[in-house]
């Protein structure tokens, strides 16, 4: 059964590097992991996605291991306004599904 | 550049109405489209999919349906709301083939009385 597992909440500190981990152990080949932030009563929006091994953009950097079993999401010297939920989503391949995580509702204090 | 509008914003309606939300994407040709419902507090469930116009896959049994009358077009409907249709439901687009991110707007609250 393909699933996407990640913790519900986290906190952190301002400033303070923030690795949020995603696990999907039924990942298939060819699926991509995309991790979404989603501010109260708004869209989630793009972070960044991946397909293996590590990628990096201007907001984010995503770390996947060689067996692609889980991905962790890294968000460097965070701040206040990256309080929000985030969302892990793997499209599995071989079911044709859509499967977000449930959701890490990240709690940044001053 | 693309865009991608919802609406209404809000919505009231009684239990046993109708319900019409429409989307648009606009800067982009043949997207994948996607219906989603978040219920409050709660991850995103996929309600349905569409490849193309006339194309809809549904993920999850209901009372809603979908529709797509057009290529950049994408509508959620229901004959007669339930009390548990209520709920923060978004619209989503990707370009076509699998594996690419999707882009989502601003969604719809819906409150059933």
């Amino acid at each position: 059964l393909a699933k996407t597992t990640q913790p519900i909440s986290m906190d952190s500190y301002e400033g303070q590097e923030v690795n949020i981990t995603c696990s999907h152990n039924n990942i298939a080949t060819n699926d991509y992991i995309t991790w979404y932030q989603q501010f109260p009563s708004q869209g989630p929006r793009f972070i960044i996605q991946g397909y293996k091994t590590k990628v990096t953009n201007e907001v984010a950097s995503l770390f996947i291991p060689a067996d692609r079993k889980s991905s962790t999401l890294s968000l460097p010297r965070v701040s206040l306004s990256d309080t929000a939920v985030y969302y892990c989503l793997v499209e599995y391949g071989n079911t044709g599904k859509l499967i977000f995580g449930q959701g890490t509702t990240l709690q940044v204090k001053p | 550049s693309q865009t991608i509008h919802q609406w209404p914003a809000t919505l009231v309606q009684p239990v046993g109405s109708p319900l019409s939300l429409e989307c648009t994407v606009e800067g982009t040709s043949n997207p994948n489209l996607y219906w989603y419902r978040q219920a409050a507090g709660r991850g995103l469930q996929l309600l349905f999919y569409s490849v193309g116009i006339g194309q809809i896959s549904s993920e999850v049994p209901q009372n809603l349906s979908a529709s797509r009358p057009q290529d950049r077009q994408f509508i959620l409907s229901s004959k007669k709301l339930l009390l548990s249709d209520s709920g923060f439901y978004l619209c989503a687009w990707s370009v076509e083939g699998g594996g690419q991110p999707q882009h989502f707007g601003d969604g719809t609250r819906l409150s059933i009385l």
